[in-house]
């Protein structure tokens, strides 16, 4: 079974500062994982993905994530937060041979103060 | 490219009618899913399809929903009857194959199709 918990369910930071978003997983598999953003009345897109290759993986728009699996996580990072990446922020879980549909999590609200 | 098209954008309807919502994949993708998101149970995966085959539609609801993929290019979710606790966004999302992988997990997804259930 594969699971996926995001810790904060809302997350408020001001403009310019970092963001940090957590997500843990559980996979019996090796598992692949991702970030997805949701704007407003808008569908998700993929913002970054690891499928065991570098551990510290760069997405779009100056996002990065980090695989630890000593610790099963997968963290969303940004150096300095701007008013447009006020989102919904999902972390995913599949396991590697794709086989099992992806487990989505609950999602995490990042709200931007100016 | 068009990205995954999903019609209709907004729909409003009474308890008891029938509600077909569409879908048009990305041209060349092999799997195609349909989610719901509600703000109680978030993000819910209600069936997909590789090739137009249904593999999983363990998290279809309950009888009043099917969905249908009767080509590469379209797919409906119908819901008859509907039901106010229905309301929910349903998006359609679809998905390239790689190969090694039965699926890569970069998802597509339309804008999304919001109903609203009276």
């Amino acid at each position: 079974a594969q699971s996926v918990t995001q810790l904060d369910s809302h997350v408020s930071v001001s403009e310019g500062t970092p963001v940090l978003l957590r997500c843990n997983y559980s996979s019996s598999y090796s598992p692949s994982l991702f970030w997805y953003v949701q704007h407003p009345n808008k569908g998700l897109q993929l913002l970054l993905k690891y499928t065991s290759a570098a551990t510290l993986v760069k997405g779009i728009n100056g996002f990065e994530a980090e695989f630890k699996k000593s610790e099963t996580s997968f963290h969303l990072t940004k150096p300095s937060a701007h008013m447009s990446d006020a989102a919904e922020y999902f972390c995913v879980v599949s396991d590697a041979t794709g086989r099992r549909a992806l487990t989505f999590g609950s999602g995490t609200r990042l709200q931007v103060q100016p | 490219d068009a990205g995954v098209i999903q019609s209709p954008r907004h729909e409003v309807t009474e308890m008891g009618q029938e509600v077909t919502l569409r879908c048009k994949p990305i041209s060349g993708h092999d799997y195609l899913f349909w989610y719901r998101q509600t703000m109680m149970r978030g993000l819910e995966l209600l069936i997909y399809f590789n090739n137009n085959v249904p593999i999983d539609d363990s998290g279809m609801p309950e009888d009043r929903f099917s969905a249908k993929m009767p080509n590469a290019s379209f797919s409906t979710l119908k819901i008859q009857p509907s039901e106010p606790r229905d309301s929910a966004v349903y998006f359609c999302a679809s998905s390239p194959r790689r190969s090694g992988y039965a699926n890569t997990g970069e998802l597509f997804f339309g804008e999304g199709s919001r109903l609203t259930v009276l």
